[in-house]
């Protein structure tokens, strides 16, 4: 099993709160990538990181944003949380070096807004 | 546009029996494809990688085929366990980004009754 985390894995709140998603990994992976993932649906990428200091927005337009102060770290917030961010969360990391590498997913953080 | 497409959709088998779960893809220029396997509630596991010029990989009762001209790959699964119940994803890596930009696939939802 990789060794990233994510909590909390659940988490029901009311509409208008802020809420932070937290994801860790102990593999020194410079790449951190968010998705985003819906029932029966495809992952998508809502945000990635090459590193420290620098986060990118992925292909899937989302409110929320996220921030890369150590390379360990991606939180992941939403200011005001609304019953359309309801989903599941997944955070992943992989390898810098060149070219496409495996992910390494976290078990995800399932949203619900009410 | 890149694409990736499995089928079936949700599939359910008896245990001890094989299956195979077939995917398409329409991603260019192609690095690699790798086959997820992602139970409920967990983030997805990486079972097999294949690239361009590998046409069959196993991993233990699990076997992924690729036909990279038609741009077709298959998972094939012998002696099916209760524990292989969960999507299995199909999904494909670009070389045209130094991110390594994965298309992921719907995923076909396995369920295997005793």
């Amino acid at each position: 099993e990789a060794d990233i985390y994510q909590t909390p894995r659940y988490l029901v709140i009311g509409t208008g709160k802020k809420i932070t998603l937290e994801c860790s990994q102990t593999m020194g992976h410079d790449k951190m990538y968010w998705y985003q993932q819906d029932p029966g649906m495809e992952l998508h990428l809502i945000h990635y990181s090459y590193g420290v200091n620098s986060t990118e927005k992925g292909d899937l337009s989302s409110e929320s944003t996220v921030s890369r102060i150590r390379t360990e770290h991606f939180p992941l917030t939403l200011e005001s949380a609304r019953p359309s961010h309801t989903s599941q969360y997944l955070c992943a990391s992989s390898e810098m070096s060149a070219g496409p590498n495996e992910q390494f997913f976290g078990p995800g953080t399932r949203l619900t807004v009410l | 546009k890149n694409q990736v497409e499995q089928s079936p959709q949700s599939l359910i088998i008896l245990e001890g029996k094989n299956c195979t779960l077939q995917c398409n893809y329409t991603v260019s220029p192609f690095s690699n494809l790798r086959w997820y396997k992602q139970d409920t509630g967990r983030g997805p596991v990486s079972l097999t990688i294949m690239t361009f010029s590998e046409n069959t990989k196993s991993n233990g009762r699990y076997t992924a085929t690729l036909d990279a001209d038609t741009k077709q790959s298959s998972l094939h699964i012998t002696a099916s366990q209760l524990s292989d119940s969960a999507s299995y994803i199909c999904v494909v890596s670009d070389r045209g980004s130094t991110l390594g930009r994965l298309y992921f696939g719907r995923g076909t939802q396995l369920t295997v009754w005793p």
